[in-house]
């Protein structure tokens, strides 16, 4: 079995502040990992994924993520949000024999101006 | 990339009546979709596993009589919310897996359904 924990509901930020989105994850086969950005009422779109390789993913609009396999975590980083960055952030971890994906709760991102 | 369209994007329906919702994998093929519900200020729980040509895989406590899934071809799939009571309210997102076997069998999602029952 897999799990995601996500370990802020929210993060207020202010505008061109820093902000990191934490994910950890249990799984005991290898992991595929997904970050997910969800606009209001809107599908999820994917910000970026590790398969393998370099631990440092980068992904779309500016953010990163680090695979970090000793302490299970996958946290996302971005060095400036923007009030455009406001929405519902879901990290997932796929795994196993069934390749399902495993959702977090979910991070809210709040930028402020 | 590859593009999930669903059909409608919000239907309001009457308590009792049922309701059928589309998603199309538009530019690839998908032999597996997957139907995931949201309830607000939540994440999304997996409600069913569809593979094309097959029965559904029902997770635990989703009720397959009420909630009909059929993957008729490599590019559709349909959820049938059947005799819609209020608490069916929810967001419904699907997904589709591309077949072609890539390593990370990425899964590709919908915009999603919101669905109101009155």
């Amino acid at each position: 079995a897999q799990s995601v924990t996500q370990l802020d509901s929210q993060v207020p930020v202010f505008e061109e502040a820093p902000v990191e989105l934490r994910c950890n994850y249990s799984s005991s086969v290898s992991v595929y990992l997904f970050w997910y950005v969800q606009y209001p009422n809107q599908g999820l779109q994917l910000l970026l994924k590790y398969l393998s390789g370099s631990t440092l993913v980068k992904g779309i609009n500016g953010f990163e993520a680090e695979f970090n396999k000793s302490q299970t975590s996958f946290h996302l980083r971005k060095p400036s949000v923007h009030i455009s960055d406001t929405a519902e952030y879901f990290c997932a971890v796929r795994g196993g024999a069934g390749n399902m994906l495993t959702f977090g709760g979910g991070t809210r991102l709040m930028v402020k101006p | 990339g590859a593009v999930v369209s669903q059909h409608p994007s919000w239907v309001i329906c009457k308590s009792g009546t049922s309701v059928k919702i589309e998603c199309r994998s538009l530019d690839f093929q998908a032999t597996t979709m997957f139907w995931y519900r949201q309830f607000p200020k939540q994440s999304l729980m997996l409600m069913a596993t569809s593979n094309e040509g097959s029965k559904a895989t029902y997770e635990q406590g989703v009720e397959k009589d009420k909630f009909l899934i059929n993957h008729a071809s490599l590019t559709l799939s349909t959820l049938t919310v059947t005799s819609a009571h209020p608490e069916d309210s929810s967001f419904y997102i699907c997904s589709a897996r591309d077949s072609l076997g890539t390593p990370s069998y990425e899964q590709y999602f919908g915009p999603g359904t919101r669905l109101t029952v009155t």
